[in-house]
């Protein structure tokens, strides 16, 4: 069956590290994955996009990496601030169901000062 | 530009009752996803709409139904409500093109005594 698998237990990091976060899949060849943040409450906000030919894509503090051999996607936030502390959700495509937008479950990150 | 609004934000409603959801997608966006979120489950598609036409469905039973009307704006219904539809419910707008980002709403509270 296809899934999208990210680290159900939370993520603590010390203020100013670099946080890393794993987005594994699997049965699916999005032509893309996304990746949001959402803080209790609210709805997800769109962080990054990368395409299934992009290796790596950075915006600001924030890089993405998408290894289509692996079927896995890192997230990192480098220097990383009290601030960056929310949930993350990874999202595919996924073209054999048209094309919807399918998210794994998330990851929490906690940064503590 | 406004972001996406859903009404209401907050909801208590008894088993057995129906409900009705409302989201204005961002102006010139004419793709309305809706989702239900849970803790144990996380983000799950319920369906899109695109043009007034439902162009995807997730698994969900009948009861939950929705429309778009020709200002994009979109509703979704969920008849006969159990206890486990309470969930938070978020809508979601975007471009044409399914590789753009998503922009969420801030969701709708439901919750079925």
């Amino acid at each position: 069956s296809q899934k999208i698998e990210q680290n159900s237990e939370a993520l603590n990091i010390q203020e100013g590290k670099t946080a890393t976060l794993t987005c594994n899949y699997t049965n699916y060849s999005p032509a893309y994955l996304q990746w949001y943040r959402q803080d209790p409450g609210r709805g997800p906000v769109f962080l990054l996009l990368i395409r299934e030919n992009e290796k790596e894509k950075r915006k600001e503090r924030l890089k993405v990496t998408f290894d289509t051999t692996l079927k896995q996607s890192l997230f990192h936030i480098t220097a990383s601030q009290p601030a960056d502390s929310a949930t993350y959700l990874c999202a595919l495509d996924i073209r054999s169901s048209g094309d919807k937008l399918t998210f794994g479950t998330g990851t929490r990150l906690a940064v503590r000062p | 530009k406004a972001g996406v609004t859903q009404t209401p934000r907050y909801l208590i409603k008894t088993r057995g009752q129906q409900v009705t959801l409302s989201c204005s997608p961002i102006s010139g966006h004419r793709s309305v996803s809706w989702y239900q979120q849970t803790p144990g489950q996380g983000l799950q598609f319920l369906f899109e709409y695109f043009s007034e036409t439902q162009r995807n469905k997730g698994n969900f039973p009948g009861r939950f139904s929705g429309r778009q009307f020709s200002n994009s704006r979109s509703e979704m219904n969920v008849s006969t409500l159990e206890l486990g539809d309470s969930a938070l419910y978020l809508c979601a707008s975007s471009l044409v093109d399914r590789a753009s980002e998503a922009f969420f709403g801030q969701g709708t509270r439901l919750t079925v005594v």
